[in-house]
């Protein structure tokens, strides 16, 4: 069955880089975008970064761009979130979904990973 | 860019039926969007995409209980005989080019 599992998530001090991995399993990953989604505590669902089915293009929202570089390696199927200069208001649980070539809507969430930006 | 508007709580009556609504922002009528679902402590579920004309997909295992609609700008999401598990907020989604954009969600409150 289709899984995205997240990992690497936990406390990391204000300035600091954490990177953030999320394995797909139960599809053919390379026939999929992936986007990264974040939700602070208490908040809503705030878009993060969306990377093409071949890697080839990447977006950002504005509040993580020159920060944040989203990746990916089809050959392990698996995307990547690498954050630098974090923030407290970077605190959230970062949640990976994945998004069928040439379309556009998320088809499928994972369980998310606790990001704490915090001294 | 698009933008989502959508209220921020609703409630009714356990075993009646419940619209909640999208909005998308001026020059963006004819946008695809997505619902999608979070019960208190879980990950978002995707229940379905909407297109402009009305016409839905519904993800696997999304009881039938889930229908869309839409009419202009806004999307809605109907839910009927509601049950207490139906009780979570709702996100809608769209995207543009090089943006994707969640609505704020409505906290839907089965009583």
């Amino acid at each position: 069955q289709v899984q995205l599992v997240e990992s690497g998530g936990g406390v990391v001090q204000p300035g600091g880089s954490l990177r953030v991995s999320c394995a797909a399993s139960g599809f053919t990953f390379s026939n999929y975008g992936m986007q990264w989604v974040r939700q602070a505590p208490g908040k809503g669902l705030e878009w993060v970064a969306f990377i093409r089915y071949d890697g080839s293009n990447q977006f950002y929202a504005d509040s993580v761009k020159g920060r944040f570089t989203i990746s990916r390696d089809n050959s392990k199927n698996t995307v990547y979130l690498q954050m630098n200069s974090l923030r407290a208001e970077d605190t959230a649980v970062y949640y990976c979904a994945k998004i069928p070539i040439n379309s556009g809507w998320t088809d499928y969430w994972g369980q998310g990973t606790l990001v704490t930006v915090s001294s | 860019q698009p933008v989502l508007t959508q209220s921020s709580s609703a409630s009714a009556s356990l075993g009646s039926s419940v619209k909640l609504t999208c909005t998308l922002s001026s020059g963006h009528s004819g946008y695809i969007i997505t619902w999608h679902q979070q019960q208190p402590g879980k990950a978002p579920r995707y229940l379905m995409k909407l297109e402009s004309s009305g016409n839905y997909n519904k993800g696997g295992g999304v009881p039938d209980r889930f229908s869309g609609s839409s009419s202009g700008p806004d999307r809605y999401l109907t839910i009927s005989n509601l049950q207490s598990e139906d009780e979570a907020d709702y996100y809608c989604e769209t995207w543009d080019s090089n943006t994707r954009v969640f609505g704020g969600g409505t906290k839907l409150t089965v009583l």
